[in-house]
């Protein structure tokens, strides 16, 4: 079955280090996007990929990078730059890049800062 | 003032009662809305698209006011299966970007 794969699901972190957040999708989908969540706020985008080598900013991309190598992949990077680095993590994609598509999310990955 | 805005709950609701949320939007340029649901600790799913002209799925009817700037969800006959949270979304129009709601709460007591 088609589908996006989140690894890993849980991961711990000591302040100070990178971590890299996996996203795979077997949809075909041309556009990839990173969304983070915190309890009692909606999800707020930390990038986006319309398309293969393509990558842009979204509303919160301080302390994080992305890149887009190959269509099916779009791994996200925390770095110790980001200063409240603890939440919820999920990746998504749709067909093309356009308000009017639906996404499919991963499962996600819930990231804690010990 | 936020893109979406959805009322937290909780709502409370016993099996077989029929509930129904709102949600504001800020953009009227808005053109796109959707319903995801959220279970606890889990990844949105899509509920329904929100179509001008009102759609229903089973128990479920989404409608879209554009007059006054809101989209709608109706849960009929709720079965405890219902519980969740259920996330407005909005599109920015001209920005292909997605604004989501913090959600709404809905917990069907047997």
């Amino acid at each position: 079955d088609g589908g996006i794969t989140q690894s890993p699901k849980y991961l711990f972190r000591k302040e100070g280090q990178n971590v890299t957040l996996s996203c795979e999708q077997n949809l075909n989908h041309d556009a990839m996007y990173w969304y983070r969540q915190d309890p009692g706020q909606g999800l707020r985008l930390i990038y986006y990929s319309q398309i293969v080598n393509d990558f842009q900013k979204g509303d919160i991309a301080e302390g994080y990078s992305v890149s887009r190598e190959k269509k099916e992949s779009f791994p996200l990077t925390v770095t110790s730059a980001q200063k409240n680095p603890t939440a919820f993590y999920l990746c998504a994609s749709s067909r093309v890049f356009s308000g009017a598509n639906v996404l499919t999310f991963g499962a996600g990955s819930r990231l804690t800062v010990l | 003032r936020k893109e979406v805005e959805q009322d937290p709950g909780p709502f409370n609701v016993p099996e077989g009662a029929t509930v129904a949320f709102n949600c504001t939007y800020s953009n009227s340029a808005s053109q796109s809305f959707f319903w995801y649901r959220q279970d606890c600790r889990k990844e949105p799913k899509l509920l329904m698209s929100v179509y001008s002209s009102g759609n229903e799925d089973g128990r479920f009817t989404a409608q879209l006011n554009r007059a006054s700037q809101y989209i709608s969800l109706l849960i009929r006959d709720s079965k405890l299966s219902d519980s969740a949270t259920y996330l407005c979304v909005g599109d920015q129009t001209g920005a292909n970007n997605l604004f989501f709601g913090t959600g709404t709460r809905l917990t069907v007591i047997p």
